[in-house]
């Protein structure tokens, strides 16, 4: 089965801080994706990764970047963090025409 | 674009009862169409998926059929249980941007069960 894995399941940073999430898959799979989600919101998709050096963003890719120098790994980072940014961050894997397969979750807070 | 509407939660239930989320679509061509479920504290799971009309997904005694005539593919479970508390999502895979080798994945904003014994 495939797995996604986040570096932490909880994260407490400040504003103005660069902040990393990290975000790795073992199953070889093109896409990789980055979410936050938010009460009432849903999934709501800030960038995502087809291949390797490849990235586009998303709905909401304001104050993110991203970094997939490997296959299997697909970074986040907040720039400049901020207390709007305080969520939970969601990393997804999928091979092409199969579904998506989620990671536990980082639930970050920014004081 | 496309997009997923679901019914807003929460929607609280005996164990036992009959279960039904509503879910509607919006999408160009043929998408492929999915629920997912997340237990507190946890990432997303697939629970079933359904790739053409009329296809029927199923797992763990949750059904959705793929409804194209009425662009709705709505969850049941003739009988739930404690256990199946949690946030599930509707969500759909088009095939838009296939050229670069990616399937924009929507999702709708989720329904909270809860299931009291």
């Amino acid at each position: 089965d495939v797995k996604v894995t986040q570096s932490s399941r909880y994260l407490v940073k400040r504003t103005g801080e660069k902040v990393f999430l990290e975000c790795v898959q073992d199953m070889d799979h093109e896409n990789m994706f980055w979410y936050r989600q938010d009460p009432g919101l849903g999934l709501r998709l800030i960038y995502f990764s087809y291949d390797v050096k490849m990235k586009e963003k998303g709905d909401i890719p304001e104050g993110y970047s991203v970094s997939r120098e490997k296959k299997e790994r697909f970074s986040l980072i907040l720039e400049s963090a901020s207390t709007n940014q305080t969520s939970m961050y969601l990393c997804a894997a999928k091979r092409i025409f199969q579904p998506q397969h989620f990671g536990d979750g980082t639930r970050l807070s920014i004081l | 674009g496309n997009s997923v509407t679901q019914m807003e939660g929460p929607v609280t239930l005996s164990e036992e009862a009959f279960l039904t989320i509503n879910c509607t679509y919006t999408a160009t061509g043929y998408p492929s169409l999915f629920w997912y479920v997340q237990y507190p504290g946890e990432g997303l799971q697939l629970l079933l998926k359904a790739t053409k009309a009329d296809d029927k997904g199923s797992n763990k005694g949750f059904e959705a059929t793929y409804r194209k005539e009425t662009t709705s593919f709505h969850l049941e479970k003739g009988s739930v249980q404690v256990s199946d508390s949690a946030v599930y999502f509707c969500a759909l895979s088009d095939l838009g941007g296939l050229s670069g080798g990616y399937q924009k994945v929507t999702f709708g904003t989720g329904t909270k069960l809860q299931v009291i014994p």
